[in-house]
């Protein structure tokens, strides 16, 4: 089955840098655009970057954009968001997401979640 | 960026009532709409796509209509595990922008 699991969250002082990874398994991974979306405690769903199936176009939200990368491996079956200049409205649970096809769409197969904490 | 408004924000239903979740962008999305079930300590989870399309294993009682700017998600007779929060998404422009949610409580 499609499973998605993410980790590299954790608690962070504010301008550091932390490195999230999700290990995806149960589909062929380099055929699917990939996405990590947000949330903040107990506040709504945030949609931060998606990188497409072969890494030749990526976006992501202003929110974060200069400071945050997405990226993927797939020889590891791999995606990583590199987190870079963290502020305290960073702190959310990091979703993993896989997209149904190779190209940007919806959001069709969710992680659990990392949760990442930026707190002095 | 497009925005995305849910209404209302907390629906008051009992078991068996028919629940009806407005979601409005401030620009046409065509049909490039989703919407996604999130309960307590859970991660969101795909009802619609393509605004009108049940996702695998969606019950029927779960529906989606509309195009354009204005969409709906219908429950038709509201199950105990449906009581939930409920996000609408658009996926027709970067960045992909979600509705602030409505929360299906039991009344």
């Amino acid at each position: 089955q499609v499973q998605m699991v993410e980790s590299g969250g954790g608690v962070v002082q504010p301008g550091s840098s932390l490195r999230l990874s999700c290990e995806a398994s149960g589909f062929i991974f380099s055929n699917y655009a990939m996405h990590w979306v947000r949330q903040a405690p107990g506040k709504g769903l945030e949609w931060v970057a998606v990188i497409w199936n072969d890494s030749r176009r990526k976006a992501h939200a202003d929110s974060v954009k200069g400071r945050f990368i997405i990226s993927r491996d797939n020889s590891k079956n791999t995606l990583y968001l590199q987190m870079n200049s963290l502020r305290d409205e960073d702190t959310a649970v990091y979703y993993c997401v896989r997209d149904p096809r190779k190209s940007s769409n919806y959001l069709e197969y969710w992680g659990q979640g990392t949760l990442v904490t930026v707190s002095s | 960026e497009i925005v995305m408004t849910q209404s209302p924000a907390t629906l008051s239903m009992s078991p068996g009532d028919r629940a009806t979740l407005s979601c409005t962008a401030t620009q046409s999305v065509s049909i490039n709409l989703a919407w996604y079930q999130q309960k307590p300590g859970q991660a969101p989870r795909l009802l619609i796509y393509g605004a009108s399309t049940r996702a695998t294993g969606i019950p029927v009682r779960v529906s989606g209509s509309g195009s354009g700017t204005d969409f709906t998600l219908t429950i038709s007779s509201l199950q105990p595990e449906d009581f939930a929060a409920y996000y609408c998404q658009q996926y027709n422009n970067w960045p992909y922008t979600f509705g602030q949610g409505t929360k299906v409580e039991i009344k």
